[in-house]
């Protein structure tokens, strides 16, 4: 079974960027399937950040494309997540997950990492 | 942007009986809806895609039905663990999108 495990800063000064690392564990990173990040902000709903697959192709949130990127690394089993210009706006639970393989639902989760985003 | 909205906003119903809530797209999405459940700092977990399609390991008291704008999830008999949000979301594949709404929270009456 696969799991995901976020990992990075739980603190982030405004302005600066987020960075975040998603582990993929009892699986292939290089598998059939498209990886996603949302986010959740404290008490509220559930955000697509976007996706990507092991060949590098990506797709954006319309609304953030101009500050995120995220990359895989097939050597290490993981993707990651960067976000720019953060303001207190982007403090959230980030979740990575894993899509279905034929479409666009989130069918596995990694349990969640809060970043603030304060000085 | 597709807007989903979610109805009502807490659903107050008691162990044993059945719970249905709604998702309503502001435009077609034709069968390209998923509900998720939540449990307070747990990651949502997929119960439904495809508007009808259970997810593996979801029991078959979870049903979804719909197509189109109006979507609705059905639980036949509630048991304790049911009490959660849930969340409807509308995918399309081609260009990717994907839009959540905002959540109904399900509790015990």
């Amino acid at each position: 079974q696969v799991q995901l495990q976020e990992s990075g800063p739980g603190l982030v000064k405004p302005s600066g960027t987020l960075s975040l690392t998603c582990a993929v564990s009892g699986g292939s990173i290089s598998s059939s399937n498209w990886w996603s990040w949302i986010r959740q902000p404290p008490g509220k709903g559930l955000e697509w950040i976007g996706e990507i697959y092991h060949s590098g192709s990506t797709n954006y949130n319309p609304s953030l494309k101009s500050r995120v990127t995220i990359s895989v690394d097939k050597s290490k089993n993981q993707f990651s997540l960067k976000l720019s210009s953060v303001t207190a706006a982007d403090t959230a639970v980030y979740y990575c997950a894993r899509n279905s393989e034929q479409q666009l639902v989130m069918r596995d989760w990694g349990q969640g990492t809060l970043v603030t985003v304060s000085s | 942007e597709i807007v989903m909205t979610q109805s009502p906003a807490t659903l107050s119903v008691s162990p044993g009986e059945r719970a249905t809530l709604s998702c309503r797209a502001s435009q077609s999405v034709s069968s390209n809806l998923a509900w998720y459940q939540q449990k307070p700092g747990q990651a949502p977990r997929l119960l439904i895609y495809g508007a009808s399609t259970r997810a593996t390991g979801i029991p078959a008291r979870f049903s979804g039905s719909g197509s189109g704008t109006e979507f609705t999830l059905t639980i036949s008999s509630l048991q304790s663990e049911d009490f959660a949000v849930y969340y409807c979301q509308q995918y399309n594949n081609w260009p990717p999108r994907v839009t959540f709404g905002q959540g109904t929270r399900l509790e015990i009456k």
